[in-house]
């Protein structure tokens, strides 16, 4: 597609329970990130993923965030047994190379209650 | 440790008031500076990247400068559809490829 599509738009969901979300870059970007922006806050790094090379998961809070990347196109960010301080909207963007503007998706509105 | 910090938080302007958004930076070994424009709901837009001090880069009325410690956005006679949160973000020169961004500046331009 022309841009950085995220689904869902908006996910509700109980404390204690898993979600999964999907991040399809644009065609042809090598390098995907995964930012989550609480609100009043700046973007937080989360995890980077650059062609074939292992990720860079500096960022990810705790073992209850994982990530992956299939066949270097689509990827998907996983929350397990999630908790109200996970509330906050989560980007992925991408990017033809480093150093580089990224191109960022409309991003995932997560709400645990 | 890598740091972004803009200023103002919020700034209000008359359409056609000209003003400069602040972003200073620290980091080890700048490999870019990245400005973004972010409206309600949705992701950030990319804008900028300018890369060594001295480099300037404009596109419409806003016009992007860098100097080793700060970044100036630059909005000139400024519209309504300018209203957005302005973002700078800075790529370190560590192992890692990711941006350190600032909480921004709200701008909001009235008729």
């Amino acid at each position: 597609g022309a841009g950085v599509s995220q689904s869902p738009s908006n996910k509700v969901t109980e404390k204690g329970k898993d979600v999964e979300l999907r991040c399809d870059p644009i065609s042809g970007h090598t390098a995907l990130y995964w930012y989550r922006q609480s609100l009043g806050q700046g973007l937080e790094f989360l995890i980077y993923f650059q062609g074939n090379s292992a990720p860079d998961k500096s960022g990810l809070p705790s073992d209850r965030f994982s990530a992956e990347r299939t066949g270097g196109s689509v990827s998907t960010l996983t929350i397990q047994r999630t908790q109200q301080e996970d509330s906050a909207v989560y980007l992925c963007a991408s990017s033809p190379r480093t150093s580089y503007g990224y191109t960022f998706g409309s991003g995932t509105r997560l709400t645990v209650v | 440790e890598d740091q972004v910090t803009q200023s103002p938080e919020a700034l209000r302007l008359q359409e056609g008031e000209s003003s400069s958004l602040n972003c200073s930076y620290t980091v080890s070994g700048l490999r870019g500076l990245f400005w973004y424009r972010q409206d309600p709901g949705k992701g950030p837009e990319f804008l900028f990247t300018l890369y060594s001090a001295g480099e300037e880069k404009e596109k419409e009325r806003l016009k992007a400068t860098l100097t080793k410690k700060e970044s100036f956005l630059h909005i000139t006679a400024p519209k309504p559809e300018d209203s957005a949160t302005y973002l700078c973000a800075v790529e370190g020169g560590g192992a890692t490829n990711k941006l350190i961004f600032g909480t921004g500046t709200l701008l909001a331009v009235q008729p």
